[in-house]
């Protein structure tokens, strides 16, 4: 069947320092690749996304790029900052209307000052 | 503003009590979706519907009901209430299921 893996929190950070949040995945077919961000008290906001390998989805500063080889889609960011605190979903879809949306468990992340 | 809006944000019941959990889209999107958060386990998905009259089950169906007459709206029932359905609701739909999902604030729902 088609899962998510994702890499377990909490991850504590310096703000300023590199992050990488690892997500794998298993799918029969073609999936698109998310990546959804939840701030405390909110509900699920989409970061960024992928509809085919190789594609690289980027915004606010964070980047994933879709490996068919490895079956990744890697969250990373060059420099957090405090702001960035909140959990980071890996998500998979197909593009079918009988379809479901496989999510991953969840990875916190703290960002000190 | 447009998005999807569900009510209410909180809510305590007492168990074996009736509720019905509400969520409304005003973007005309076919596919929505609920699912339950709790601590630990991320998100579940209750059920979901691919359009008006079509309903499906999810991972954790078990004593939750929905029904979709409008494509605007997805209300959750939930039965006889019990306190293992403590949780965080969230709504959620888009175009299709491959699509990005645009999600609700939630339902923070206690059973005593």
């Amino acid at each position: 069947g088609n899962s998510v893996t994702q890499m377990e929190g909490p991850v504590t950070l310096s703000e300023e320092a590199f992050l990488t949040i690892n997500c794998t995945y298993t799918a029969t077919g073609y999936p698109s690749l998310f990546w959804y961000v939840q701030y405390p008290g909110e509900g699920l906001q989409l970061l960024l996304k992928a509809t085919k390998a190789d594609d690289k989805g980027s915004n606010k500063g964070f980047e994933a790029t879709y490996r068919k080889e490895t079956t990744s889609f890697h969250l990373e960011k060059g420099s957090v900052q405090v702001s960035d605190s909140a959990v980071y979903f890996c998500a998979l879809s197909f593009y079918s209307s009988a379809s479901k949306i496989i999510f991953g468990s969840g990875t916190r992340l703290s960002i000190r000052p | 503003n447009a998005g999807v809006t569900q009510t209410p944000k909180f809510q305590v019941l007492k168990t074996g009590q009736s509720m019905t959990l509400q969520c409304a889209q005003d973007m005309n999107h076919e596919y929505m979706s609920w699912y339950r958060q709790d601590p630990g386990m991320g998100l579940r998905l209750i059920h979901y519907s691919v359009g008006a009259g079509i309903t499906d089950q999810g991972e954790v169906p078990n004593g939750y009901n929905v029904s979709r007459s409008t494509t605007e709206d997805f209300p959750l029932r939930l039965l006889s209430a019990a306190p293992s359905q403590t949780s965080v609701y969230f709504c959620a739909s888009s175009y299709s299921a491959g699509e990005s999902q645009h999600f609700g604030d939630g339902t923070r729902l206690s059973i005593l």
